[in-house]
């Protein structure tokens, strides 16, 4: 059985920093390219980083490029993301998620609520 | 960035009624389209990835379709367990973007 689970949330000041974990089980970890998607409470969703199978290369929306950064551990089944500079807008609840190789998310955690404020 | 104008906004059904959600894209997408619902509190599960192809363990009243820029979300049937939002999402090309989500409720 595929599982993700996130850990690493909380309350953090505007302006200080948050690293998240997500580890993997069910499923050949290094076979997949992986994302974190973030929803605001009571709003839409929202890409916020991938990250291919071996880890060399990585992708990031605007809104968080150069604040933000999507790493892997595959020895370990472990997907992180480092997020600096937090913001308020940066308060959602982050999800990490399995890429299907046609598109899509096929598999998500049960999220992480981070919230950012002073 | 490609936009994904999805509508409507909410929609309520009647029991066994079948639905549309429609999601257009600001450019072509090439079918990279999946289609998500989440329900309240919960993580959002994939219903449709590739435009048409059906997650496994979804149900087979639920049909994706489209091409192109245009995309759509059929219900066949509905039922109670349908309720809740649904997303559409393009992966064709970086940034990834969603639709704004469509509430559907039993009537």
């Amino acid at each position: 059985e595929v599982q993700l689970v996130e850990t690493g949330g909380g309350l953090v000041q505007p302006g200080r920093s948050l690293k998240l974990s997500c580890v993997a089980s069910g499923f050949t970890f290094n076979n997949y390219w992986m994302s974190w998607t973030r929803q605001a409470p009571g709003k839409g969703l929202e890409w916020v980083a991938s990250i291919t199978n071996s880890g060399g290369s990585t992708y990031y929306p605007d809104s968080v490029k150069g604040r933000f950064t999507i790493s892997r551990d595959n020895a370990q089944n472990t997907l992180y993301l480092q997020m600096n500079s937090l913001r308020s807008e940066d308060t959602a609840t982050y999800y990490c998620t399995r890429e299907e190789v046609a598109g899509g998310f096929d598999y998500w955690g049960q999220g992480v609520m981070v919230t950012v404020s002073s | 960035d490609i936009q994904m104008t999805q509508s409507p906004a909410s929609l309520s059904a009647s029991l066994g009624e079948t639905i549309s959600i429609e999601c257009l894209a600001s450019e072509g997408i090439s079918s990279y389209l999946a289609w998500y619902q989440q329900k309240p509190g919960k993580s959002p599960q994939l219903l449709i990835y590739g435009a048409n192809s059906l997650q496994a363990g979804v149900p087979s009243r639920f049909s994706g379709s489209g091409s192109g820029t245009q995309y759509s979300l059929k219900i066949s049937s509905m039922q109670p367990e349908d309720e809740g939002d649904y997303f559409c999402q393009q992966s064709y090309k970086f940034p990834y973007t969603f639709g704004a989500g469509t509430k559907l409720e039993l009537k």
